[in-house]
């Protein structure tokens, strides 16, 4: 089983509220990923992380930012939540070789009211 | 046209049945495959590499053909634990090796 590791693992919240979506793994990987998904839909990259003080956006426009202090923690933020920020947010980690298979924390799932 | 594409079924089959799946990607920089898991409402966990020269783990085949850029995942004697969606996996060289997912198949196994 992979170490990776995120909470809430549900979140119920009103517009306008600032929330943190929090990720750590204890592998030891430079590499991670925030990906969203809604129910039944493809996983969108919206941001990733090649190592301590990297990040950069993915494929998918996103209005949530991150950052990366430490090796095992990518936190996710989102500064003024909206209905349309509703979805599972999954996050990710891999060993730093290119190519490498990813392991996924157990997601977030957010419903902003 | 997307990187890496599947058929995003739902395949419905009895138990038992043996099952193919089929993922095309149009980058020829690819790196490395895999295939995905990912039951409802779970994350994707990784049910296999691939490997150029094939690979087979129990029930599940899977085969790379670099030529026609094409990747297959094979079931037999499918069980209703199987039921999931699978997602096709490839990472491009020049794309910083990032995974580029498929929009997956999904599976339904029925008794």
């Amino acid at each position: 089983e992979a170490d990776i590791y995120q909470t809430p693992r549900y979140l119920v919240i009103g517009t306008g509220k600032k929330i943190t979506l929090e990720c750590s793994q204890t592998m030891g990987h430079d590499k991670m990923y925030w990906y969203q998904q809604d129910p039944g839909m493809e996983l969108h990259l919206i941001h990733y992380s090649y190592g301590v003080n990297s990040t950069e956006k993915g494929d998918l426009s996103s209005e949530s930012t991150v950052s990366r202090i430490r090796t095992e923690h990518f936190p996710l933020t989102l500064e003024s939540a909206r209905p349309s920020h509703t979805s599972q947010y999954l996050c990710a980690s891999s060993a730093p070789e290119r190519g490498t298979s990813q392991y996924f924390g157990p997601g977030t799932r957010l419903l902003v009211l | 046209r997307k990187e890496v594409e599947q058929d995003p079924g739902p395949f419905n089959v009895p138990e038992g049945a043996t099952v193919a799946f089929n993922c095309t990607y149009s980058n020829s920089a690819s790196q490395s495959f895999f295939w995905y898991r990912q039951d409802c409402r779970k994350e994707p966990k990784l049910l296999m590499s691939v490997y150029s020269s094939g690979n087979e783990d129990g029930r599940f085949t899977a085969q790379l053909n670099r030529a026609s850029q094409y990747i297959s995942l094979l079931i037999r004697d499918s069980k209703l634990s199987d039921s999931a969606t699978y997602l096709c996996v490839v990472t491009f060289s020049d794309q910083g090796g990032k995974l580029i997912f498929g929009q997956g198949t999904e599976l339904s196994v029925k008794p």
